[in-house]
């Protein structure tokens, strides 16, 4: 079957670091993505990871472990313009995505 | 590039009524796919195509669904004789072999009375 596993809500402070955690249980795996989607709006690419390791993008990391079926996306210097939903993705062996449920991530002030 | 786009962004419908969905991916990207998201959920596949092949097909999607690309660019999503629990956003993405990356369109929120 298909799994994948991220918190529903978090909570920061402007300024500060946040990690969300994803795990997955995936019949086929060619990449986990993470998208940020804005209440209303389109999904938009963050990143992508195919080997293990992390993969920075100015404020931006995500980590992957492929033998732990495990990943994480970590935000630094946070803005009040990251509250937002956080969608953990894997692509699968015909190049679809498979999504998480999302979380939530509220940035206070 | 002028990004994924899709008509119309919203739609009403009752219950028992078809609709068509149309989306235009990015000009040369040869993969296109349809997802659907419903409140608090991410969202899920439902079908894709490579130009004008359509490739794949979620088991979620009935055979009130269909989806075309004709000359494989703009891809109509119809869903006919609609239900209540059609009631979602309608996601294209699209995106250019061999890259991974997906560009999402901003949606077709439908709903059904």
């Amino acid at each position: 079957g298909q799994n994948i596993d991220q918190p529903t809500e978090m909570t920061a402070t402007e300024g500060a670091i946040v990690q969300i955690n994803c795990t997955y249980q995936t019949s086929g795996f060619n990449g986990l993505f993470w998208y940020q989607q804005h209440a209303g709006e389109a999904p938009t690419f963050l990143s992508y990871n195919v080997l293990d390791g992390l993969e920075e993008k100015g404020r931006f990391s995500s980590f992957l472990s492929r033998s732990k079926g495990y990943s994480y996306l970590l935000l630094k210097e946070l803005q009040m313009k990251d509250s937002a939903s956080y969608l953990c993705a894997v692509g699968d062996n015909t190049d679809k995505l498979i999504f998480g449920t999302g979380t939530r991530l509220q940035v206070f002030p | 590039d002028t990004g994924v786009s899709q008509n119309p962004r919203h739609k009403i419908t009752k219950r028992g009524q078809n609709v068509t969905f149309r989306c235009d991916p990015i000009s040369e990207h040869n993969r296109l796919y349809w997802y659907r998201q419903t409140l608090g959920q991410g969202p899920e596949f439902l079908t894709y195509f490579q130009n004008e092949a359509q490739l794949e097909k979620s088991r979620l999607l009935s055979d009130r669904f269909s989806a075309e690309r004709p000359k494989g660019s703009f891809s109509t999503l119809e869903i006919q004789r609609t239900e209540q629990g059609d009631s979602a956003m309608y996601l294209c993405a699209s995106s250019l072999v061999p890259d991974y990356e997906q560009y999402f369109g901003p949606g077709t929120r439908l709903t059904v009375t």
